[in-house]
């Protein structure tokens, strides 16, 4: 399976400023995801980002508070923007294995916002 | 639509018992099924998948077997350990070969049960 490189692994910042969380992967992938786990909350699905393509945004995120970049088939970007305490989480990225193969998560991105 | 529904925790026992995790699904179509751990402080990690009815998963002493006339996919282990602590996340997810069943691609989560395993 796909071994993904996420950074930072964490961060403090300042209400009102931004963050942008890369994701590498060793292997080249059609689609990637972004995820947000809220402090002792299920993960949600942020967006899709394919290659070439706009990302595709779940309900309740847009992309002027999530912008992503993907400008290769193994790297992404997801950046959180204007950033609240409420946006303080986790952030996970992750790629779809094949069929067999499941899904591969990074490490995570624990962000606290201050 | 398409959703996962796991146990409430914290599930607290003691090295050695019997653990069940009960997950639900409810999906249009024929999903594959899988269990996340998250280790406190890191990500998650697949503990196993089944891609199809009657398939068992297994890792770890772990298995679960998917249900189709239960939509179930429920965690068991015959004896837990201490290192066995962690959330447990129950998920679907139709792959892009799916089409047509609108969620393709992505993983659904349940809640997550927090197990907790005393010496």
């Amino acid at each position: 399976s796909a071994v993904i490189s996420q950074k930072p692994s964490r961060d403090i910042c300042q209400r009102g400023t931004s963050l942008t969380i890369q994701c590498q992967v060793d292997s080249q992938v059609t689609m990637m995801f972004w995820y947000r786990q809220q402090p002792g909350q299920s993960l949600t699905l942020i967006a899709t980002a394919n290659q070439g393509s706009e990302a595709t945004y779940e309900s309740g995120f847009v992309i002027d508070k999530f912008p992503i970049s993907r400008p290769n088939l193994t790297f992404s970007t997801l950046t959180v923007s204007n950033m609240s305490p409420e946006d303080s989480s986790i952030y996970l990225c992750s790629v779809e294995g094949r069929r067999t193969d499941g899904y591969t998560f990074g490490s995570g991105t624990r962000l606290t916002v201050v | 639509g398409n959703s996962v529904t796991q146990m409430e925790g914290p599930v607290t026992l003691s090295e050695e018992a019997f653990l069940t995790i009960n997950c639900t699904y409810t999906a249009t179509g024929y999903p594959s099924l899988f269990w996340y751990v998250q280790y406190p402080g890191e990500g998650l990690q697949l503990l196993l998948k089944a891609t199809k009815a009657d398939d068992k998963g297994s890792n770890k002493g772990f298995e679960a077997t998917y249900r189709k006339e239960t939509t179930s996919f429920h965690l068991e282990k015959g004896s837990v350990q201490v290192s066995d602590s962690a959330v447990y996340f129950c998920a679907l997810s139709f792959f892009q070969l799916q089409e047509g069943s609108g969620n393709t691609g992505k993983l659904i989560f349940g809640q997550g049960t927090t197990l907790q395993v005393k010496p």
